[in-house]
């Protein structure tokens, strides 16, 4: 039972660097999201796709993009990567909050990015 | 804008002894909350929900309460052992979109 499933778990760049961060889920759900987390900043939604075939900004977008391939798999990438994008990336899905359902959002186990 | 956060940033407990972990939010028109714990190195884990038309909602060790009038709520931890070390955040919905808003976290530390 794999749930989200993130690739690479580490990963160190030099500055100006590309690089995708893959994303897969296997719930059949609708959502998908890609956080990052920083120590004392919490969880900072960066972008999300509410459904196949849709991506929108979170709180903090710029230098990254996202592609929604399919409704399984949800990419990130960073063109040219810039120290302050060291962080931990999270990947997350839900089924999206319907009638008599909650918008659980669950989540992979999450890439460690160093850019030097 | 809509915030959800948790009063105390460290918690540190006995091991047997029960744990309380607090969250305020501000959008009183949310419709449901949820916790999730993080253990050191791993992504957050659902622990429990709790919709609005609920005071009260009981799992596996665990108790979450909701008080709408002060807009609070807090996970209860019965009996906290070692593997119950972790960072644990309350999250709400936010207006529009399947978005959440997380706190900041409350580290749990067990003493034993």
């Amino acid at each position: 039972n794999a749930g989200v499933t993130q690739t690479p778990k580490f990963q160190v760049l030099k500055t100006g660097q590309s690089m995708t961060l893959q994303c897969a889920q296997d719930m059949n759900h609708n959502s998908m999201y890609w956080y990052r987390q920083d120590p004392g900043m919490g969880l900072r939604l960066i972008y999300y796709s509410a459904s196949e075939g849709t991506t929108d900004k979170g709180e903090v977008p710029n230098g990254y993009n996202v592609s929604r391939l399919n409704k399984r798999e949800f990419s990130l990438r960073l063109e040219s990567a810039a120290p302050s994008q060291t962080s931990v990336y999270f990947c997350a899905s839900s089924g999206g909050k319907t009638s008599g359902r909650l918008n659980i959002q669950y989540f992979g186990a999450g890439t460690r990015l160093s850019v030097l | 804008g809509e915030s959800v956060g948790l009063h105390l940033p460290t918690l540190s407990v006995q091991e047997g002894d029960n744990s309380i972990i607090n969250c305020a939010y501000s959008n009183s028109a949310s419709d449901y909350f949820i916790w999730y714990k993080q253990e050191s190195g791993k992504g957050p884990q659902f622990i429990i929900d709790i919709r609005s038309n609920m005071d009260k909602r009981q799992g596996q060790r665990v108790t979450v309460l909701l008080n709408k009038t002060v807009k609070h709520l807090s996970l209860q931890i019965a009996a906290t052992q070692p593997g119950d070390s972790a960072v644990y955040f309350c999250a709400g919905p936010q207006a529009a979109g399947n978005k959440l808003t997380f706190g900041g976290g409350t580290r749990v530390l067990v003493k034993p």
